[in-house]
């Protein structure tokens, strides 16, 4: 079956890094996605990896290692409108994205 | 209008009843999808249409229903609502449907069926 694997919820400190992981098992690969969603709001694209490698954008960055079926969200700097669900979607060989449950991420002051 | 709208933004429904929930999109996608979103689980796809004309099955469309009659709107049916369809639904578009195409998602509607 298809499978996406994140933590269910991380808490961290403003100002500091936080890491979220993704693992899959999906049949076929055609890129990974990352979103974030802020509650009762709709998720907004922050990333897409589909070579192996690290992908920075700003504050974030995104690695893919496709042997591992493996990624991460980097989040530098946080602030406390980071407080958010960050969900991994991999693209499978139908380019059908399959949704991981989103992480949870609260950020303290 | 500007990106996606979705109509309406929530609504309770009793059991067996019909309901249409209405997606507009004006960013000229070819590709639109429909998800729901259940706490726990990740969006799961239930219908999506690749151009105008053309719609296909996702993971769980058993009890709904969806017409790709122009570009820009992609309806979703609830022939005869039940307590388990009681969800947010969310309507994404697409310029198309593969590489590093990004959807862009509607705010969502809230429904509970009664």
């Amino acid at each position: 079956g298809q499978n996406i694997d994140q933590p269910t919820e991380m808490t961290a400190t403003e100002g500091a890094i936080v890491q979220i992981n993704c693992t899959y098992q999906t049949s076929g690969f055609n890129g990974l996605f990352w979103y974030q969603q802020h509650a009762g709001e709709a998720p907004t694209f922050l990333s897409y990896n589909v070579l192996d490698g690290l992908e920075e954008k700003g504050r974030f960055s995104s690695f893919l290692s496709r042997s591992k079926g493996y990624s991460y969200l980097l989040l530098k700097e946080l602030q406390m409108k980071d407080s958010a669900s960050y969900l991994c979607a991999v693209a499978d060989s139908n380019y059908q994205l399959i949704w991981g449950a989103g992480t949870k991420l609260i950020i303290k002051p | 209008i500007a990106g996606i709208t979705q109509a309406p933004t929530s609504q309770i429904l009793a059991a067996g009843r019909r309901m249409t929930l209405r997606c507009t999109q004006d960013m000229r996608h070819n590709a639109m999808y429909w998800y729901r979103q259940d706490l726990g689980l990740g969006l799961r796809l239930i219908h999506y249409s690749n151009t105008a004309g053309t719609t296909g099955k996702g993971e769980v469309p058993d009890g709904y229903s969806v017409s790709r009659a122009n570009t820009d709107d992609f309806p979703l049916t609830l022939a005869s609502a039940v307590p388990s369809q009681t969800s947010v639904y969310f309507c994404a578009s697409s310029d198309s449907q593969g590489g590093s195409n990004e959807q862009f998602f509607g705010p969502g509607t809230r429904l509970t069926v009664l």
